[in-house]
């Protein structure tokens, strides 16, 4: 069965630094990958998503993530944090065919310092 | 605007009562899911339906229940045989079953006082 591991609980930033959010996964085959945003008691909004092709992926609010096979990662970035970016994030996997459900990491909770 | 609508949004229970969480979607898809959220447990599936009148058993589908009577609605019942139903609950839903992004619903948190 397919795993994803996000190996930092919480991080913390200040306005204007870069970030990059780390997420592992498991599965010998090539999997397709998500990232989603929470805020406090809301839903979760898809920040980016992976399927296939170039391994740069971007996505909403200024973030980007890359897929590396290699490393069995498909870390997060964003070069230049916002306070609005407080947040939690969680990075999913699914496989295609199979029985129709994404896994999810535990999460990482972003602080951000003014 | 098309999207998925959960409620009620805060929720109390007693020991020993059932209730029922409502998910309704008007995107037209196929797939409906159940997820629930514990701090630093991240999201765990209970059950999903790829089709109206079917739906599987997720990871913690123990002390649950669901129904799929139409594509619209895939409502989850937390029976009194859950142990500790105190969570924040997700709903969400994909066009396509076997694929596909998860668009969500607000969540629904429960209480057990």
């Amino acid at each position: 069965a397919q795993s994803v591991t996000q190996p930092d609980i919480h991080i913390t930033v200040s306005e204007g630094a870069s970030l990059e959010l780390r997420c592992n996964y498991s599965y010998g085959a090539t999997p397709y990958l998500f990232w989603y945003v929470q805020s406090p008691g809301q839903g979760l909004q898809l920040l980016l998503k992976y399927f296939s092709g170039d391994t740069l992926v971007q996505g909403i609010k200024g973030f980007e993530a890359e897929f590396k096979r290699s490393q069995s990662s498909f870390n997060l970035r964003k070069p230049s944090v916002h306070w609005s970016d407080a947040a939690e994030y969680f990075c999913a996997v699914g496989v295609t065919g199979t029985a129709s459900k994404l896994t999810f990491g535990t999460g990482t909770r972003l602080q951000v310092t003014l | 605007d098309g999207g998925i609508t959960q409620s009620p949004k805060y929720l109390f229970r007693k020991e020993g009562q059932n209730v029922t969480l409502s998910c309704e979607q008007n995107l037209n898809h196929d797939a409906m899911y159940w997820y629930r959220q514990d701090p630093g447990q991240g999201l765990r599936l209970i059950y999903y339906s790829q089709i109206v009148n079917d739906f599987q058993k997720g990871d913690i589908a123990e002390g649950y229940s669901v129904s799929r009577e139409k594509k619209e609605s895939f409502p989850l019942t937390v029976t009194s045989a859950q142990k500790n139903p105190t969570a924040f609950y997700l709903c969400a839903s994909r066009l396509v079953p076997n694929t596909g992004e998860l668009f969500f619903g607000e969540g629904s948190r429960l209480t057990v006082l």
